[in-house]
């Protein structure tokens, strides 16, 4: 059974850093194909795919944020981790973690609410 | 890529039949993605490459199109699909979702 679980402060001052983990259970983040996704939604608004790393190490970004974006895996942990830099007010969100499989995310996490605000 | 769903928001009633449609701004073949989301809760995978049902999914949603067009159709509507409807592609990154489309059962 696959499950994602998201972990990481639920608040942060602005220009800080934020590092989110999302735990990975039922697979492998080291086999072959897989990939794992950041997506976040702030309040009552779309979602916004931020970043995805795959097994081989690959990475993508989102363009927008990907000056202050940087994504990593532990395979030791089976774990991968989204560092968002200088956060702003603008930020406070719900960021999720999900399994990619071939284009499409078919699990997720339950989501972590971050809040940035002094 | 950008993802346009009409309309924002829709109210109907159970046993209706609803289309919700989502454009891109350019051809992504078939590589389009539905998710329903409820308050409070993570979305889930309804229909992947346009017209996939994901498992476990009831037959009553379906997706279809392709190059720029894409609509989901609920074939009866039931009282549990009030929720937030979302389209993503996944032709090329950055993988784009639509704005949502609010749908809410009279």
């Amino acid at each position: 059974q696959i499950t994602l679980k998201e972990s990481g402060p639920t608040l942060v001052k602005p220009t800080q850093t934020l590092t989110l983990t999302c735990t990975l259970s039922g697979f492998s983040i080291n086999t072959s194909g897989v990939g794992v996704g950041w997506i976040r939604q702030p309040p009552g608004k779309a979602l916004e795919w931020l970043a995805l790393i795959y097994w081989d190490d690959d990475k993508r970004y989102s363009p927008s944020l990907k000056s202050r974006v940087t994504i990593t895996k532990d395979i030791s942990k089976n774990q991968v981790v989204l560092m968002m830099t200088n956060m702003d007010p603008v930020d406070t969100a719900t960021y999720y973690c999900a399994h990619r499989k071939q284009g499409y995310f078919d699990y997720w996490g339950q989501g972590a609410l971050v809040t940035v605000s002094s | 890529i950008q993802m346009t769903q009409s309309p924002s928001s829709l109210s109907a009633s159970v046993g209706d039949r609803v289309t919700i449609t989502c454009r891109a701004s350019q051809s992504i073949s078939r590589y389009l993605n539905w998710y329903q989301q409820k308050p409070g809760k993570a979305p889930i995978l309804l229909i992947y490459d346009a017209s996939n049902l994901q498992s476990g999914v009831p037959s009553r949603f379906s997706g279809s199109g392709s190059g720029t067009d894409f609509s989901l159709t609920i074939s009866s509507l039931q009282p549990e699909d009030s929720a937030t409807y979302s389209c993503q592609q996944s032709d090329s990154t950055p993988f784009t979702f639509g704005q949502g489309t609010k749908l809410e059962i009279q």
